[in-house]
């Protein structure tokens, strides 16, 4: 009953490939976001999803698109991958509105671009 | 530009002493101050929130404190647990403009309580 998901928990990949991250949560939320954490350790927003609209979307390469299917899924395509890329990725929802209302996040996928 | 700090990478703390963890910020126009807590191979998980029209919040042994002159906030633990050992990440937030929960965030500080 994992509030939310994210698949896979690792990946590891070569330069130059394509892949996709998955995230599901089950909390009815209506509003998701996709965060890198680089080396240095900042969590940094890079999309958000309210009713399957893209609200936020920070300076981020084109590289990397967001896909929402539905309210329950947000998943992370990321196009030509390069060795910047590696990071832990997390997602995370949150019933969303103009107040900030806590954001739950997913256990996070490590990705380690060689 | 980073916006919101934690200026120490990491604190140790005796089992049952207080632990404090700083956070600074630049952007004027942050309200809403956020505490997370993250342990290893885990997401962060929402500690404790406070407003800027307030300047102190308490839940059980966690208290946040917010000085909005001096652009600082604090987490108090008082007692602190070994289970209390993680990362703490500092996160603000501005109501004002079309920002749907677009939070900013620390480095993190890594809080290590010693039983």
């Amino acid at each position: 009953d994992t509030a939310v998901s994210q698949t896979p928990k690792y990946l590891v990949t070569q330069m130059g490939n394509d892949k996709s991250i998955k995230c599901e949560q089950n909390l009815g939320h209506d509003t998701m976001y996709w965060y890198k954490q680089d080396s240095k350790k900042f969590l940094k927003i890079m999309f958000s999803y309210n009713n399957k609209e893209l609200i936020i979307n920070e300076t981020v390469p084109n590289r990397f698109s967001p896909k929402s299917p539905d309210k329950a899924h947000l998943n992370l395509h990321i196009n030509s991958l390069e060795l910047g890329d590696s990071a832990v990725y997390f997602c995370a929802s949150s019933q969303g509105g103009v107040l900030i209302n806590e954001q739950f996040f997913g256990p996070g996928t490590r990705l380690t671009v060689l | 530009d980073q916006q919101v700090k934690q200026n120490s990478p990491s604190l140790s703390v005796q089992e049952g002493r207080i632990s404090i963890l700083n956070c600074d910020y630049t952007n004027s126009m942050f309200d809403y101050f956020l505490w997370y807590k993250k342990y290893p191979a885990e997401g962060p998980t929402f500690l404790i929130s406070i407003s800027s029209i307030k300047d102190k919040n308490e839940d059980g042994r966690f208290t946040v404190f917010l000085n909005k002159s001096a652009k600082h906030l604090s987490l108090h633990i008082v007692p602190s647990q070994p289970g209390d050992s993680a990362v703490y990440f500092c996160a603000a937030y501005s109501a004002g403009g079309t920002s749907y929960g677009k939070l900013t965030f620390g480095q993190g500080t890594i809080l290590t309580v010693h039983p």
